[in-house]
């Protein structure tokens, strides 16, 4: 079965510090990825996504985030961090095949430290 | 374009009311997904519908849940009777083809006293 962890709840960085966000998958087969950020009372904002091709892909906001096969997972990074990413932010797996449910991580709180 | 829109925005009622949440998609777009979210359960996907068609509802907690999309450019989920742990931020995002991203709503902040 698919599933999605986010081992980190919390996650509290300088601003201008760089940032790596965990997320770890389990599918069958090469999954459709995703980043999306929540900032409080706001709905999901698409960051970035992976379906094929170049394992290294660029999002908004200055976000990227790296495919890894060997290690099922799909970290999301960033250089410099500022006061205004601070946020939540979600990994979903989605199936290649067969059904548009995505699977969400429970989410990594960021904290932003002036 | 504008967006996937929710309404109402917030809404507050007491147990045992009807309430009714709805969700106007992307134009264009033809599946449609209900989430709910809570700091206990996070984000959980409550039914999805492809072509206005329900296509998987087994999130639904219960029969008093259900939910509708009676054309392409709108969809309900109404809660009837309303209970205090329906208490949650209710989301909808739609999507068009099968590679693309789904996009949400801001969502609607739901209160059963």
């Amino acid at each position: 079965a698919q599933s999605v962890t986010q081992p980190d709840i919390h996650i509290t960085v300088s601003e201008g510090a760089s940032l790596e966000l965990r997320c770890n998958y389990s599918y069958g087969a090469t999954p459709y990825l995703f980043w999306y950020v929540q900032s409080p009372g706001q709905g999901l904002q698409l960051l970035l996504k992976y379906f094929s091709g170049d394992t290294l892909v660029q999002g908004i906001k200055g976000f990227e985030a790296e495919f890894k096969r060997s290690q099922s997972s799909f970290n999301l990074r960033k250089p410099s961090v500022h006061w205004s990413d601070a946020a939540e932010y979600f990994c979903a797996v989605g199936a290649t095949s067969g059904t548009y449910k995505y699977i969400f991580g429970t989410g990594t709180r960021l904290k932003v430290l002036a | 374009d504008a967006g996937v829109i929710q309404s109402p925005r917030h809404e507050v009622t007491e147990m045992g009311q009807e309430v009714t949440l709805r969700c106007k998609p992307i134009s264009g777009h033809n599946s449609l997904f209900w989430y709910r979210q809570t700091m206990m359960r996070g984000l959980e996907l409550l039914i999805y519908f492809n072509n206005n068609v329900p296509i998987d509802d087994s999130g639904m907690p219960e029969d008093r849940f259900s939910a509708k999309m009676p054309n392409a450019s709108f969809s309900t989920l109404k809660i009837q009777p309303s209970e205090p742990r329906d208490s949650a931020v209710y989301f909808c995002a739609s999507k068009d083809r099968e590679y693309q991203p789904q996009h949400f709503g801001d969502g609607t902040r739901l209160s059963i006293l």
